[in-house]
């Protein structure tokens, strides 16, 4: 069975870090591009990193650009987005979803989320 | 800053058809954004229904379908049923896919 699951959400004061982690299986996974989305409360989904299937490229979206950093390990079949810097707006759900290209863009499998709740 | 708008909410009757939209705010909404479509029922994660603008996977139910509309991206759902009430997001490709927008959403109401 494809899979993808996150870890490592949790409660953190404003300015702190945390670290999360998606972990694949069913899949060869050094051939996809890893993706972070996330859903604040009540909202809708925001793209937040991605990286490409064998870590060579890495893009953010500017509300995270210079605050979090997206690696992978493909022995391991696991993604992490190190988050500095939180900050209130940054409490959300966060998932994991894989995506690559064969004749498009194909943005398929997502992982059920973990939830990071920054507050003081 | 690049925005993709959908109608904040719809409502259809059981067996009846809606269509959702996608527009950006960069100009017309081509197969070149690769449009993506994804349900999200309350408490779930989101699920893909269409990619590459009309492309379905294996597990999307035969009536859900997607297409270009006036320079928007566009999902149809036919003989609607009642499971099929839920949360509906876009997503568009930018800059050779370094960048991604989802749409606001749409929420759906069968009545």
């Amino acid at each position: 069975e494809v899979q993808l699951v996150e870890s490592g959400g949790g409660q953190v004061k404003p300015g702190g870090s945390l670290r999360l982690s998606c972990s694949a299986s069913g899949f060869t996974f050094s051939d996809y591009n890893i993706n972070w989305v996330r859903q604040a409360p009540g909202k809708g989904l925001e793209w937040v990193s991605s990286i490409s299937s064998v870590g060579t490229y890495t893009y953010y979206a500017d509300s995270v650009s210079g605050r979090f950093t997206i690696s992978r390990d493909n022995v391991k079949n696991s993604v992490f987005l190190q988050m500095n810097s939180l900050r209130a707006e940054d409490t959300a759900v966060y998932f994991c979803a894989r995506d690559r290209y064969s004749s498009g863009w194909n943005f398929d499998v997502w992982g059920q989320g973990t939830l990071v709740a920054v507050s003081s | 800053q690049t925005v993709v708008t959908q109608e904040p909410s719809l409502t259809v009757s059981p067996g009846g058809t809606v269509t959702l939209t996608c527009a950006s705010s960069t100009g017309a909404v081509t197969r070149d954004f690769y449009p993506s479509w994804f349900q999200q029922k309350p408490g779930q994660a989101p699920k893909a229904l269409i990619y590459n603008t009309k492309f379905t996977h294996s597990w999307t139910p035969a009536r859900f379908s997607g297409s270009l509309l006036g320079g928007k991206a566009a999902l149809t759902l036919s003989r609607v049923q009642p499971e099929d009430e839920a949360d509906y997001y876009c997503l568009l490709y930018f800059d050779g896919a370094q960048r991604k927008v989802f749409g606001s959403g749409t929420k759906v109401t069968v009545l």
